[in-house]
């Protein structure tokens, strides 16, 4: 099946500074990535659609200068947490959606924790 | 707006058979989905339903009426490794651009 390579899997980072997490679909093109949070015991949030070559769309309640998204490539799309904070230590999940099969399932990378100390 | 329920937490006994519900209520519904996540890890894809009845694979069955808004997934003969959590996901919209809605899962625990 599809992979889907999320970078790093784990990250620990002093408060205030920034972190950027890759994205990256292995063995197929994705026009489209999802990126999603997850806090303990909770399920996934999603955070924005990713759009290769354009903006990306925020969902309601995410500030989109605090999570900045780039999808500069069919293959990869970063997610950058700016100016961490302790509140922002969380459980991100990516996701790909092929663009040839397209109409089922997303794949997802493996997740990021981050730990804002 | 959008809403899907399941319940938070069930118990079963390997072996046995268990049925995990799901209900929703979205706009422009374009599939069901349901995942199966152990703790810290990504979700692993299950099954995928867009017409109304039951899909089969083998442990692992889900059943969608669009109509009702209802879906279910069941689990046979189960082991002690199907000890996860399950979500129910809606996508709403269509083609690539369509999204995930996720339920807040469903912690399930095989007991011997």
């Amino acid at each position: 099946g599809a992979v889907v390579s999320q970078h790093p899997s784990r990250v620990i980072c002093k408060s205030g500074t920034s972190v950027k997490i890759e994205c990256r679909s292995l063995d197929f093109q994705a026009t489209t990535m999802f990126w999603y949070r997850q806090f303990p015991k909770q399920s996934l949030m999603l955070m924005a659609t990713s759009n290769e070559g354009s903006k990306a769309t925020y969902e309601q309640g995410v500030e989109k200068d605090k999570f900045l998204i780039n999808h500069a490539s069919l293959t990869l799309s970063t997610l950058t947490v700016t100016s961490a904070h302790p509140e922002d230590s969380s459980f991100y999940i990516c996701s790909a959606r092929d663009r040839t099969t397209g109409n089922t399932e997303a794949f997802f990378g493996q997740g990021t924790r981050l730990t804002v100390v | 707006g959008q809403n899907i329920d399941q319940p938070t937490e069930m118990t079963a006994t390997e072996g046995a058979i268990v049925q995990i519900n799901c209900t929703y209520q979205t706009s422009g519904f374009n599939g069901l989905f349901w995942y199966q996540q152990h703790a810290g890890e990504a979700p692993t894809f299950l099954s995928y339903n867009v017409l109304d009845g039951l899909e089969e694979k083998g442990r692992f069955s889900s059943f969608l009426s669009r109509s009702k808004g209802y879906s279910y997934l069941l689990l046979k003969e189960l082991q002690m490794k199907d000890s996860a959590s399950y979500l129910c996901a809606v996508r709403s919209g269509s083609g690539n651009t369509g999204k995930l809605i996720f339920g807040q899962g469903t912690t399930l625990q095989v007991k011997p």
